[in-house]
């Protein structure tokens, strides 16, 4: 089965630089990944879907990137503000499931310190 | 507009009792899911609908759960004869169509069961 792997449970970076955050999955290539912020007490906020035949995608000071070679995708923050203290979840369609059938990650807690 | 509203917020029962947890979708929305959330882990997939229609419950971890929504509108989650391990942060999340991607949370339903 598809397997999400997060790999920092948590990332401290000073105000200003640059976050990147990893998302690793095991075998097949989904068709499309998704990053969602989520804040302390609610609910997953999406934020990014990149496809399959899509290399990067870009808003605002937010970019990720999909190598299906990899099998990885990267999540930036660039200009890092302390508001973007957050926990960063990726999310794929689980492999053999439905379209709705989404598997997430741990999720990375980031914290940006002024 | 509104958003995914989802109630009680918090539920607090018995070992043995049945509980049901309600989601009101943002209206219009044509599919509707549940997830489970641990503390410090993502969303687990329990099962999803269009319309009316139950599209996939593989994530149902055992016939004590079941879901329905009968108007194509508000869900129901109920759980039966729940046990401890039933203790979890409940989200229901939905989205536009089955082909769109994007989903939209909603605070979640806390349960605790004693």
């Amino acid at each position: 089965s598809q397997k999400i792997e997060q790999n920092s449970e948590a990332l401290n970076i000073q105000e200003g630089k640059t976050a990147t955050l990893t998302c690793n999955y095991t075998n097949y290539s989904p068709a499309y990944l998704q990053w969602y912020r989520q804040d302390p007490g609610r609910g997953p906020v999406f934020l990014l879907l990149i496809r399959e035949n899509e290399k990067e995608k870009r808003k605002e000071r937010l970019k990720v990137t999909f190598d299906t070679t990899l099998k990885q995708s990267l999540f930036h923050i660039t200009a890092s503000q302390p508001a973007d203290s957050a926990t960063y979840l990726c999310a794929l369609p689980n492999y053999g499931g439905s379209q709705g059938n989404l598997i997430f990650g741990k999720g990375t807690k980031l914290s940006v310190k002024p | 507009g509104a958003g995914v509203s989802q109630s009680p917020r918090y539920k607090v029962t018995k070992r043995g009792q049945d509980v049901a947890l309600r989601c009101d979708p943002i209206s219009g929305h044509v599919s509707l899911y549940w997830y489970r959330q641990a503390l410090g882990q993502g969303p687990e997939f329990l099962t999803y609908f269009n319309y009316e229609a139950q599209q996939d419950k593989s994530g149902l971890p055992n016939d004590r759960f079941s879901a329905e929504r009968p108007e194509g509108s508000i869900s129901t989650l109920t759980i039966q004869r729940t046990e401890q391990r039933d203790s979890a942060m409940y989200r229901c999340a939905s989205s536009l169509a089955a082909r769109k991607e994007t989903q939209y949370f909603g605070p979640g339903t806390r349960l605790l069961v004693l």
